[in-house]
C-alpha cells in the first residue's frame, strides 16, 4: 500500500486549466477504473469532485474532469476560479478491500 | 439532512485504547460501505478502514492492521473503530465518510466534521 504519487503544488491564473496528475501502479490505478478525487479547503472535509474515474457527483461544476492513462489518472480543472485554490487529493481502489490516497496537491490561483 | 457525527476522540497515552463512533443519518445506512480516513495535522488524507454494507468486506491500512477493528451496527445506524495499541504516529483527525456504493467503491461523498485523537503520554 505505498501512496499514490501526485505534485506537491501546481498554478494557473483565472481562466486558465490546469491539470494534476496521480501515479500509481498495476495493482491500484492501473487495474481499476476506480479512482476518486477530492477538494479540501482549509480546516474543511474533503468534498468529493469525480469518482469511477470520470463521473462528476450532482453539483459538482463540469469544469472539474477526470480521466485516466495507463497507471495515472487525472484531474482536469478549466475556467479556473479563485474558490478552487484549495488541496486536492486522488484516491483509488488497490484491491484486496484496500484503498490508498495520493499524498496531496496544493493548488494556487495566482 | 444526510449527517455523520463522530465521536470518541480525545488524548490518550500510548499502548492504551481508543472506541470512535460514528453515528449517520438522512440516508439508508445499510445500504452503503462505510470508512474511516485520517488526517495528521498539516499532512495529507490517509485511509484507514473500510467496511462493505454487510460487513462481508473488510479492509484496513498495513499501518492500521492488527491494532484497528471497524464494525458497523446497522440496527443502530452506525460505524465504529476499536483502537488498540495506540502510538504516537495515529494521531490525527479521524473521519467518518459514507461511500457511494456497497461495497468498497471507493468515492467517499458525505463526509463527517471528524474527532481528534491526540496519542501522547
Amino acid at each position: 500500500q505505498s501512496a499514490l504519487t501526485q505534485p506537491a503544488s501546481v498554478s494557473g491564473s483565472p481562466g486558465q486549466s490546469i491539470t494534476i496528475s496521480c501515479t500509481g501502479t498495476s495493482s491500484d490505478v492501473g487495474s481499476y477504473n476506480l479512482v476518486s478525487w477530492y477538494q479540501q479547503h482549509p480546516g474543511k472535509a474533503p468534498k468529493l469532485m469525480i469518482y469511477e474515474g470520470s463521473k462528476r457527483p450532482s453539483g459538482v461544476s463540469n469544469r472539474f474532469s477526470g480521466s485516466k492513462s495507463g497507471n495515472t489518472a487525472s484531474l482536469t480543472i478549466s475556467g479556473l476560479q479563485a474558490e478552487d485554490e484549495a488541496d486536492y487529493y486522488c484516491c483509488s481502489y488497490a484491491g484486496s478491500s484496500s484503498v490508498v490516497f495520493g499524498g496531496g496537491t496544493k493548488l494556487t490561483v495566482l | 439532512e444526510v449527517q455523520l457525527v463522530e465521536s470518541g476522540g480525545g488524548l490518550v497515552q500510548p499502548g492504551r485504547s481508543l472506541r470512535l463512533s460514528c453515528a449517520a443519518s438522512g440516508f439508508t445506512f445499510d445500504d452503503y460501505a462505510m470508512h474511516w480516513v485520517r488526517q495528521a495535522p498539516g499532512k495529507g488524507l490517509e485511509w484507514v478502514s473500510g467496511i462493505s454494507w454487510n460487513s462481508g468486506s473488510i479492509g484496513y491500512a498495513d499501518s492500521v492492521k492488527g491494532r484497528f477493528t471497524i464494525s458497523r451496527d446497522n440496527a443502530k445506524n452506525s460505524l465504529y473503530l476499536q483502537m488498540n495499541s495506540l502510538r504516537a504516529e495515529d494521531t490525527a483527525l479521524y473521519y467518518c465518510a459514507k461511500d457511494m456504493g456497497s461495497w468498497l467503491l471507493p468515492a467517499f461523498d458525505i463526509w463527517g466534521q471528524g474527532t481528534m485523537v491526540t496519542v501522547s503520554s
